[in-house]
Order: C-alpha cells, then structure tokens, then sequence
C-alpha cells in the first residue's frame, strides 16, 4: 500500500536550516511528483512547491521562493524539503503529498524557538 | 493569486441532514486541456488532509457516494447527504490549474 513516511517533530533556533524527509513506499517513486504543504496552527493550508523525482524537476510558489528548496532522491525513494532562515512565521506542520493529492503524509511540526 | 472563497466559514448539521459548502474562484479553473484542477478535502481532527473530490465531481477511492462535487468555472459546490458523524472536520477546495495552487479557507463541518 502507498505510505509518505515523514521525519520526526523539529524544534529548530531563529535563522537556522531545518530538512524535512518524505519516504515514500508502495509505488514507483518516479512516477508521481510530489508537493508540499504547509499548515500554521489553527489555520488552513498553503501549498509550497512540487517535485517531479523523475526529471527533478521543481515548481514553487513565489511566496516560499528562497524559503524553501525541493529536492529528491530516487535511490532511496525520499522527498526533501529544507526551509532557510528560519523565523517564528515557518512554525507550523509540513506534509508531503503525492501530485493527486491521493495520499499525503502525517505531518511533520517544526517549530521555530531560541 | 487565485482566491478561492468557501462559503460558509462554518457549518452545524444535524445527523442525516445535508450539508453544502460552496467554493468560488477568482479565475476560472478550467485548464487549457480542458480538465478542472478542483479538488475537495477534508482533515478530521488531528489529522492529514484526505482526498475526497477530484476534477471537480469524481469521488477518490472509497468514499461514499454521500459526497457529491459538481460546478464549473468558477462556482464549485460539495454537497454531503446523510450527514454522519465521522463527517466533522474542515473541508477545503483547492485548485491546482493555476500557478500557484491554491487552496480555500476552509469550512468547518460540525454536528448538532
């Protein structure tokens, strides 16, 4: 069965780098891309950006244009996602999704703290 | 950016009523190909967003024929008969034929 593993919760200093992963299973990894999205608490949903793993490929919402940097890597089936210069405004939950939108993962928080 | 506008914010339903949310686009959604990138969700507490709707009016894998999608455009509508109680959570509409893909505001389904 299709599975998005995610990397555990981070609590991460102000300006700093965080990586998140995305493990996905149950399919040929190359064959869907796959988007993020971003969910502050309490509050709706905010597409990021999407990679296509088989042409590495990347789009990205202007918003999240030097925030954010989508990376794949096909040898193990894993989805990257760093965010950069870390504020308080990039806590939140991250998922990845599969393009379709048909299985996304648990969710990873990040928090933003000194 | 395409806005999209869910109405209403929130929404209390009695069980085995019908419920209507309704999602209204900036743009139009309808692709080049001729395909409408517009797909319902629905995050139950606690939880990742599930699929529920795509291209407008086709319902993903295992979920009932309870929910139906329909629209075109820019005027979009989910509709959920027989309201039961694993129905509660926040439904979004999200388009993706637009860059960037956007989604709505939500509305928040609770039961009377």
């Amino acid at each position: 069965q299709v599975q998005l593993q995610q990397s555990g919760a981070e609590l991460v200093k102000p300006g700093s780098s965080v990586k998140l992963s995305c493990k996905a299973s149950g399919y040929t990894f190359t064959d869907y891309a796959m988007k993020w999205v971003k969910q502050r608490t309490g509050q709706g949903l905010e597409w990021i950006g999407v990679i296509d793993p088989e042409i590495d490929a990347t789009a990205y919402n202007e918003k999240f244009k030097g925030k954010a940097t989508l990376t794949a890597d096909t040898s193990s089936n894993t989805a990257y996602m760093e965010l950069s210069r870390l504020t308080s405004e990039d806590s939140a939950v991250y998922y990845c999704t599969r393009e379709g939108g048909d299985y996304w993962g648990q969710g990873v928080m990040v928090t933003v703290s000194s | 950016d395409v806005v999209l506008t869910q109405t209403p914010v929130s929404l209390s339903v009695t069980l085995g009523d019908q419920a209507s949310i309704s999602c209204r686009s900036s743009q139009s959604l309808e692709y080049s190909d001729g395909y409408t990138y517009l797909e319902w969700y629905l995050q139950k507490p606690g939880q990742s967003p599930q699929l529920l709707i795509y291209g407008v009016s086709n319902r993903f894998s295992g979920v009932p024929d309870r929910f139906i999608g329909s629209g075109s455009g820019t005027d979009f509508t989910l509709k959920i008969s027989r309201v039961e109680p694993e129905d509660l959570g926040v439904y979004y509409c999200f388009q993706a034929t637009h860059d960037p893909h956007t989604f709505g505001s939500g509305t928040k389904l609770e039961i009377k």
